[in-house]
């Protein structure tokens, strides 16, 4: 299994260009989420899915768009970029919490965004 | 609502000496707790968690956190680190029901010095 993969590794973007995170697990996980850092913060949860066309917002939602069309595929757009949004972008997965073991949410390795 | 305290930014340490990375958290309702690690340029990796049961988990690389339901902590331990253990440490905590959410401290700065 290659567990959790991003697309791209690195990308700068102009203000005001969009752009869409790719997302995807080979794990057949139900649950998936998207976290940004910012330096000297912990995660933050912008967006997760519970399953294939639900999705809900986390805590720093604003700016950002999902979609869940697939088990495997959770893409994050963003449509206006702005230098606030400039950050290190994160994906998870993590089966339903039914019964011990499921809680684990595996991470990809990471989509680092300049926006200038 | 939950929240994750980590006190300290930066932990510099010898190498092979002992480390306690500290973890404090705050919630009205009965949750699972996790650290994780992050090495440089890379995603996070799961060390080790708390369900239930026994206070005291083991993890991967030699690490060991204590579940003090009393005094809100789960502090992260390793009786003697090695250079390859530094990274950025992250404590999380989620509920028992309800979201699926991770709630995320700061992060701990572990530096080992040879």
């Amino acid at each position: 299994n290659a567990g959790v993969t991003q697309t791209p590794k690195f990308r700068i973007l102009k203000i005001g260009q969009s752009m869409t995170l790719q997302c995807a697990q080979d794990m057949n996980h139900n649950y998936m989420y998207w976290y940004r850092q910012d330096p000297g913060m912990g995660l933050k949860l912008i967006y997760y899915s519970v399953g294939a066309g639900i999705t809900d917002k986390g805590e720093v939602p604003n700016g950002y768009n999902v979609s869940r069309s697939t088990t495997e595929d959770f893409p994050l757009r963003l449509e206006l970029a702005a230098p606030s949004q400039t950050s290190v972008y994160f994906c998870a997965s993590s089966r339903p919490r039914t019964g011990t073991g499921q809680e684990t949410q595996y991470f990809g390795p990471g989509t680092r965004l300049l926006v200038l | 609502a939950q929240s994750v305290t980590q006190l300290d930014s930066q932990v510099p340490v010898f190498e092979e000496a002992p480390v306690e990375l500290r973890c404090n958290y705050s919630s009205s309702v009965s949750v699972y707790l996790f650290w994780y690690v992050q090495y440089p340029n890379q995603g996070l990796q799961l060390l080790l968690k708390y369900l239930s049961g026994s206070t005291l988990v083991k993890g991967i690389n030699g690490f060991e956190a204590e579940f003090n339901k009393s005094q809100t902590s789960f502090h992260l331990r390793k009786p003697s680190v090695h250079i390859s253990d530094t990274a950025e440490y992250f404590c999380a905590v989620r509920t028992q029901t309800g979201a699926n959410n991770l709630f995320f401290g700061t992060g701990t700065r572990l530096t080992v010095i040879p």
